[in-house]
């Protein structure tokens, strides 16, 4: 199984702010690597895919970089229904893995 | 508009079987390189994937899974059913169903679940 891991776990942040997450993969993926945004109590919504495309109807302050083993995802200026969790997913094999989740909080 | 939707028993008991349905609109499980994923969240906790049916009834599972996961379409053409067989405490959680559509020769879709079900909470307990 290919292992994501994010960092940080949490983070907390004022609204305006720029963040990032990271996500690692334990072996290459190139650029199969996939950014999902959850609300608590809701379904995923896919954010970004294929590392860096934005999904049709999401916001462009939404960024998504990397390759191979190592990837971002950044909000360039945090808005107040960007508060949920955030995961990483890979689709290089067909065994799909999601990556642990950061929950980003307000400060 | 693709929309899907979950549904089967809220509570199950240890060593049972599983069983919830998927019910979707908006697409064709008979599209070449359509695909409807499932994937659980125990509370508080990470998503897990677990399998996948596509078109041509090509199924993926998860390998930890595979003995006790079953993946099918359902007698209906716009639903797909999934079973876990011999189920425990630790198969408690929220379970989703998304879709997904690419084409690898073509690239054309998403490799990825771009839409998903609201997903049912299910607890395993005696």
């Amino acid at each position: 199984d290919i292992e994501m891991t994010q960092s940080p776990s949490s983070l907390s942040a004022s609204v305006g702010e720029r963040v990032t997450i990271t996500c690692r993969a334990s072996q290459n993926i190139d650029k199969y690597l996939n950014w999902y945004q959850q609300i608590p109590g809701k379904a995923p919504k896919l954010l970004i895919y294929g590392a860096s495309s934005l999904q049709s109807g999401v916001p462009s302050r939404f960024r998504g970089g990397g390759s191979g083993t190592d990837f971002t995802l950044t909000i360039t200026s945090l808005q107040p229904e960007d508060f949920a969790i955030y995961f990483c997913q890979q689709s290089y094999v067909t065994t799909w893995t999601f990556g642990q989740g950061t929950k980003v909080e307000i400060k | 508009q693709i929309a899907l939707r979950e549904s089967g028993p809220t509570l199950v008991k240890p060593t049972q079987t599983l069983t919830l349905i998927c019910t979707f609109s908006g697409f064709s499980l008979k599209t070449d390189s359509v695909g409807v994923g499932w994937i659980r969240q125990s509370p508080g906790k990470a998503l897990e994937w677990l399998g996948i049916i596509y078109w041509d009834d090509d199924t993926r599972y998860l390998p930890s899974l595979k003995t006790r996961l079953t993946i099918t379409k359902g007698t209906s053409e716009n639903q797909v059913v999934v079973t876990l067989s011999n189920v425990s405490p630790v198969d408690t959680g929220t379970y989703f169903c998304a879709h997904k559509y690419y084409d690898f020769a073509s690239g054309d879709g998403l490799d990825a679940f771009d839409v998903w079900g609201q997903g049912t909470m299910v607890t395993v307990s005696s």
